[in-house]
């Protein structure tokens, strides 16, 4: 069956990194997904990543992708205080349109 | 810039009432969805369609309907509004991008109160 989890709640201070979690439990995924949500707004897509990549960098995001332990993890380098949002990781089976979404970390940055 | 709309940022009706959301893309778009979104329960999708008048239960159906007359406009509709349907609502149309993948553009949500 499909499930995404991560972790509820992160807090970093101003200019470190951060590394947001997420595992999945569905071997057949096929792309996964970070996508961020700022306060009262809509869901924002940040990054992507296909299956039988390890890793995939963009400016101050890296997301790595361990697929023999079903973990995706995106770091943002150098993080703002305009990276607080809510992060959510999601996949994608099989050439289906339906993301399956885990429940959000919080990220809290302090200046 | 692609834009999913809905109709109301916030919403409070009574038990019992009738209620529709409304979402409207300008994309062109063929999938559209609608998802709520509970603390610590992420997204989850209640309905979704995939071209004009063609619909698919996501993973939490019951208590809701849809409606997709045209290919712009995807509407919920709540037909009679329960207090644990008080939630954030959120729509998103779907756009495929390259190497098969699909990125789903979200409104705003409405954030729905049902007293």
């Amino acid at each position: 069956g499909e499930d995404v989890e991560q972790s509820l709640f992160l807090s970093v201070r101003e200019g470190d990194s951060s590394v947001i979690n997420c595992t999945y439990t569905d071997s057949s995924s096929t792309y996964l997904y970070w996508y961020k949500q700022e306060p009262g707004a809509g869901l924002q897509l940040l990054t992507y990543i296909f299956s039988n990549m390890d890793m995939k960098q963009d400016q101050r995001l890296t997301v790595l992708l361990n697929k023999k332990d079903k973990h995706l993890s995106l770091r943002i380098a150098d993080t703002q205080t305009g990276d607080s949002a809510i992060y959510f990781c999601a996949e994608i089976l099989d050439a289906g349109n339906m993301l399956t979404f885990g429940g959000g970390t919080r990220l809290m940055v302090k200046p | 810039d692609v834009k999913v709309t809905q109709s109301s940022r916030y919403l409070v009706k009574r038990t019992g009432e009738k209620v529709f959301l409304e979402c409207v893309q300008d994309m062109d778009h063929e999938n559209m969805f609608w998802y709520r979104q509970d603390p610590g329960l992420g997204l989850r999708l209640i309905y979704f369609s995939y071209d004009v008048k063609m619909k698919e239960k996501g993973d939490i159906p019951e208590g809701y309907s849809v409606s997709r007359e045209k290919k712009e406009r995807f509407s919920l509709i709540l037909e009679s509004a329960s207090t644990n349907q008080t939630s954030m609502y959120l729509c998103a149309s779907s756009f495929p991008l390259a190497g098969g993948a699909n990125e789903q553009f979200f409104g705003p949500g409405t954030r729905l109160t049902v007293l």
